[in-house]
């Protein structure tokens, strides 16, 4: 099974400031077919998850563009150019390549400064 | 408006049993691959079990392997996981989700709690 390591677990970060999450997994990610399945999903308090990223950097209907992915491989990373409120909850990197079983990293709760 | 609504959930003892339901809409069920995926309470996410869009394919997590059973009713608009031999380990938040490959978990439905305790 592909183990998804996320880093940092606890992301403390001031209002408009930049956050990076970083998602490394045991294996490289690139399907047979060429695409990698690396997702980021985000799960406010008290809500269902939500997925922001696909595919490694293709954001979602409706995610503001200050989300971006990007990586290859074995190395994803999920950034928020500038934190505003409303994007404090935990983030998942979840793969989709290697399966079944799904793996998902352990979860980065990002928290206002 | 695609929605998915689980239904189901509530208190069991150890050893019993459950059926949750996950109500489809907005979208042609039939053409879609789903997934459970579950949240013990304050713990991350996992996923339990797959199946395809014709309901012939099915996956398993290892934790629940030989105890669950997904299946789907298309006609009905909806996907259902049937929970034997339940443990305390099972409690958790139930999600259905839409999805697999590039569209994977794109959508999700609120969740059904599931509490296993005597």
């Amino acid at each position: 099974d592909v183990v998804m390591t996320q880093s940092p677990l606890s992301l403390p970060v001031t209002l408009g400031q930049p956050a990076s999450i970083s998602c490394r997994s045991s294996q490289s990610l690139v399907h047979s077919d060429g695409n990698t399945f690396l997702n980021w999903f985000q799960q406010r308090p008290g809500q269902s998850p939500r997925r922001l990223i696909y595919m490694v950097s293709n954001r979602d209907s409706g995610v503001p563009d200050r989300f971006s992915g990007s990586g290859s491989g074995t190395d994803f990373t999920l950034k928020i150019s500038r934190v505003e409120a409303e994007d404090v909850g935990v983030y998942y990197c979840i793969q989709g390549t290697h399966w079944p079983p799904y793996s998902f990293g352990q979860g980065t709760k990002l928290e206002i400064k | 408006e695609v929605q998915l609504v689980e239904s189901g959930g509530g208190l069991v003892q150890p050893g019993g049993s459950l059926r949750l339901s996950c109500a489809a809409s907005g979208f042609t069920f039939s053409n879609y691959e789903m997934s459970w995926v579950r949240q013990a309470p304050g713990k991350g996410l996992e996923w339990i079990s797959y199946i395809n869009s014709g309901g012939i394919t099915k996956y398993y997590a290892d934790s629940v392997k030989g105890r669950f059973t997904i299946s789907r009713d298309n006609a009905k608009n909806s996907l259902y996981l049937q929970m034997n031999s339940l443990r305390a380990d099972d409690t958790a938040v139930y999600y259905c989700a839409r999805g697999a490959w590039s569209s994977l978990w794109e959508y999700w439905g609120q969740g059904t709690l599931l509490t296993v305790s005597s």
